[in-house]
């Protein structure tokens, strides 16, 4: 199984709500990521997980915080988002495992996030 | 800030002809990969080269790497109308981190 899930498809939220994205991948990979895509830009790192624990946070505003429950779950939590936040977003997973990784990463789907 | 750069921005050609794009980098990088992804959707991965390599070739696609130039060129050969897509080439230069460059939108006319 090569696959990484993501969850909603679709999302419309307003600024005051609060909501969750989820991922799921259960290829043993121990490195998951999540990135903003805005349309017609490349994707923007945003966090990683290894091994369960948060390994980078690429200065993402605190309205974004991200949770690792397990080796295979990742969630990005959202509060308070602004419209600007609007945006495709992508999980990833890699495996970062052997003398010479390579983190080439599997993409879900992606979460088409609307912010009203 | 953006690792890699592509050109074109957009690229138009004919079902059967070859399509090139290309890459340019800042920094020093472990790997660089390439993605495909279609409208909205998610990536997904071609094909990775090492920095000390300079070749590598899958199926239809063929990359090369020159890093005294930090550029970096991916050939699809005999394009089809399903290769349309966006193209991402992506540098990884340790710790996880993985760069995307600008992309080039690829539209095959059938």
């Amino acid at each position: 199984d090569t696959e990484v899930t993501q969850t909603p498809k679709h999302l419309v939220m307003g600024m005051t709500n609060k909501k969750s994205l989820k991922c799921e991948q259960h290829m043993g990979h121990r490195a998951m990521y999540w990135y903003k895509q805005k349309a017609k830009k490349p994707p923007e790192l945003m966090f990683v997980y290894s091994y369960e624990k948060l390994s980078i946070n690429e200065s993402v505003p605190s309205r974004f915080s991200p949770e690792c429950p397990n080796s295979s779950l990742l969630n990005l939590h959202l509060h308070a988002l602004q419209p600007e936040d609007s945006a495709l977003y992508l999980c990833a997973s890699s495996q970062d495992m052997g003398p010479n990784p390579s983190y080439e990463q599997y993409f879900g789907p992606g979460t088409r996030l609307t912010v009203t | 800030s953006q690792q890699g750069e592509e050109d074109p921005q957009a690229l138009s050609i004919q079902e059967g002809e070859n399509a090139t794009m290309n890459c340019s980098y800042k920094t020093s990088i472990n790997n660089l990969q390439w993605y495909r992804q279609n409208s909205g959707r998610g990536l997904v991965h071609l094909i990775l080269i090492r920095s000390n390599e300079r070749e590598k070739h899958s199926g239809r696609l063929r990359v090369t790497l020159d890093t005294s130039k930090k550029s970096s060129s991916l050939l699809i050969t005999a394009s089809r109308a399903a290769d349309t897509a966006s193209y991402f080439c992506a540098t990884y230069t340790g710790g996880f981190k993985t760069i995307f460059g600008a992309g080039t939108r690829l539209f095959v006319k059938a």
